[in-house]
Parts: C-alpha cells; structure tokens; sequence
C-alpha cells in the first residue's frame, strides 16, 4: 500500500519570497509522483510529473521538484512566489500499475501575502 | 479540447434522499476516475473505469453508492440514500494511456446533505 505524507497543512509566506512544500511518501515499489494545485472552487489541476529520468522536475507557473528516493521525498519549490500562487497544493503517487491510481497527500495550503 | 464536464456544481440536499453525479470526459480518453474530496483533505479515489469497465471499486461504499459508464464515455455516480458524513466535492478525472498518465479533471460536484 502506498501513502503520502504532506508535513504542512498551511504555509504562509510573503510575496517575492521562495517557498518549499514538503512531500514524503512510502511505497514497496517504484512510483510516479505528481503535485497539483487547485484554485478556490477549481478541480485540480497538475503542476509536475516525475516518471523517471533526472531527479529534478521543472513544471508549470515557475515551480519545480526533486525527486529523492533514499529520503522517499518529492518537495515542491518556487524561488519567488507571487499573490496568484495561492492555492491548495497536493502531493499524489501512483505505481503506475492496476490503472495508475493515485494516492492523495492531505493538501498544504499556501498563503501568500503581500 | 474541452476539459472534462461535470455537473451539477452544487447540491444540497436532506439525509436519505438519493442524489446522482454527471461526468463527461475529455474526448478519447478511456480512463474514468471518480473521487471524493472531504473538506480538508486530498481527494480519495472511489472507483476508477477503463472504457465500461471496473478496473477498482475497492474504496467505493456499495452499500449506497453506485456508478456507472455505460457506453465507455460519460458516467453517473449515484449517492441513495445519502448520509451528513457524505458532504464532500465529488471530483470526476480521465487520463489516456498516451499522456503521460496525467489525469484531468473536471471542476468537481460540492454535496451537502443536510
């Protein structure tokens, strides 16, 4: 079974400043990793992808992630946030077997101000 | 390409009525994915189809919900009878085997029962 384990459920920072969004995970078996954002009253929408390859993934809206497997982790970064960024960030896994179902971290809430 | 329709966007409705869900996917994908959203949590998968097939329905309650896709395209997720701990936003995703396995996802369906 696998799970996904988002160590922040709110991070509040000032606009310009860089942020990371910590994502652990555990598995028995090689995974996929994905972040998300939703917007208020939005579906989710997918920010990055890691399947394999280089270890660090560049996404949208300036964001990116590296994949680290010894410590299990797939933090998300932006060196300068801005007000729009604010939004719920969720972490997924997936071992992309059985239909490539993903397992949802609980959500961090990224609070911008200004 | 038009996204992934779902409606309606919101229902309220009483304990022990029925409800039902409506989703259209993205044109060509076969994957189907039906999830639940708690307020304050990461989504949670309920059941997942493969054209008009179940691929999982492990985590779907089917003592009161059932789903459907009848023609391998659009679904309905039915609530009968719907209890207060089902309040949630009722996600609907598709993914195709040549994306990448990124799934996407429709704006969602908020529930309150009352």
């Amino acid at each position: 079974a696998q799970s996904v384990t988002q160590l922040d459920s709110q991070v509040p920072v000032f606009e310009e400043a860089p942020v990371e969004l910590r994502c652990n995970y555990s598995s028995s078996v090689s995974v996929y990793l994905f972040w998300y954002v939703q917007y208020p009253n939005q579906g989710l929408q997918l920010l990055l992808k890691y399947l394999s390859g280089s270890t660090l993934v560049k996404g949208i809206n300036g964001f990116e992630a590296e994949f680290n497997k010894s410590q299990t982790s797939f933090h998300l970064r932006k060196p300068s946030v801005h007000i729009s960024d604010t939004a719920e960030y969720f972490c997924a896994v997936s071992d992309g077997n059985a239909g490539n179902m993903l397992t949802f971290g609980g959500g961090t809430r990224l609070m911008v101000k200004p | 390409e038009a996204g992934v329709a779902q409606s309606p966007r919101y229902k309220i409705i009483e304990k022990r009525q029925s409800v039902a869900f409506w989703c259209n996917p993205i044109s060509g994908h076969a994957t189907l994915y039906w999830y639940q959203q708690i307020l304050g949590q990461g989504p949670k998968l309920l059941i997942q189809f493969q054209n008009n097939g179940v691929v999982d329905d492990s985590q779907l309650p089917k003592d009161r919900f059932s789903a459907e896709r009848l023609k391998g395209v659009d679904s309905t997720l039915k609530i009968q009878p719907a209890k207060l701990e089902d309040s949630a936003v009722y996600l609907c995703a598709s993914s195709s085997l040549h994306r990448g396995l990124e799934q996407y996802f429709g704006p969602g369906t908020r529930l309150t029962v009352t």
